[in-house]
């Protein structure tokens, strides 16, 4: 079964550009979140989507948006982009639904490391 | 606001040693991950502790949880250099029935010498 897929891995930007981060789900799975990941704040959840619907959101900006597909697959973006916004970010996907067993973990794709200059 | 809180920070160890790592949090959450990240790379699941008094173990490592104490603990037995990774532990915080909303900790950086 293939894994979470984000795309692209490596990205490079300048101020003020916009970006839009992939994300494929292992098949099955309806429910995506999104991570930041770097040095000085470490892991924080962004958002999360289940059936294309918005379920939760992080403490970002709206400089930061995503959507989710009927396919489940995802996309955020980050618009206006500042030099804060480098990091790694995390897609991950669960085959969990609202109000169902808590018993999968989150399932990580490889990321997509973010530099902004 | 849900905090957790991972010590040590940074962890050096020889092998054959055994070690503990702790991670505390704030609220009365019974569902915590434990995730271990190698570098470069992402990151892979460990344990899934969704009760009090959890316990589970894969090869050298044991992870537990007391959710009355708000503490898990992740047990390193006789540690071998394949171990050296970022080990992170995760609370579950629910909002609203969301299910992917996990608040992790700074995460332990574990290094294993010969």
């Amino acid at each position: 079964k293939a894994g979470v897929t984000q795309t692209p891995r490596y990205l490079i930007k300048t101020r003020g550009q916009q970006v839009t981060l992939s994300c494929s789900p292992i098949s099955g799975h309806r429910s995506v979140s999104w991570y930041q990941q770097t040095p000085g704040q470490g892991l924080q959840f962004l958002f999360e989507y289940f059936s294309e619907t918005q379920r939760n959101k992080g403490n970002f900006p709206g400089r930061f948006s995503g959507r989710q597909f009927s396919n489940s697959r995802s996309e955020m973006n980050v618009s206006t982009l500042e030099l804060g916004d480098s990091a790694l970010y995390l897609c991950a996907s669960s085959p969990r639904t609202p109000g169902g067993s808590y018993n999968s973990p989150l399932h990580f794709g490889n990321g997509t490391r973010l530099t902004v200059t | 606001e849900l905090k957790v809180e991972q010590n040590p920070l940074f962890l050096s160890m020889q092998e054959g040693k055994n070690y503990t790592i702790y991670c505390n949090y704030s609220t009365t959450s019974d569902r915590l991950y434990w995730y271990r990240q190698d570098p470069g790379k992402s990151l892979e699941s460990l344990f899934v502790l969704l009760s009090n008094g959890a316990v589970k173990q894969e090869g050298r490592l044991m992870a537990s949880l007391d959710t009355k104490a708000r503490l898990s603990t992740l047990h390193i037995t006789a540690a071998v250099h394949d171990l050296s990774a970022t080990y992170f532990c995760a609370v579950d915080e629910e909002y609203g029935g969301s299910q992917g909303n996990l608040i992790f900790g700074k995460g332990t950086k574990l290094s294993v010498k010969p």
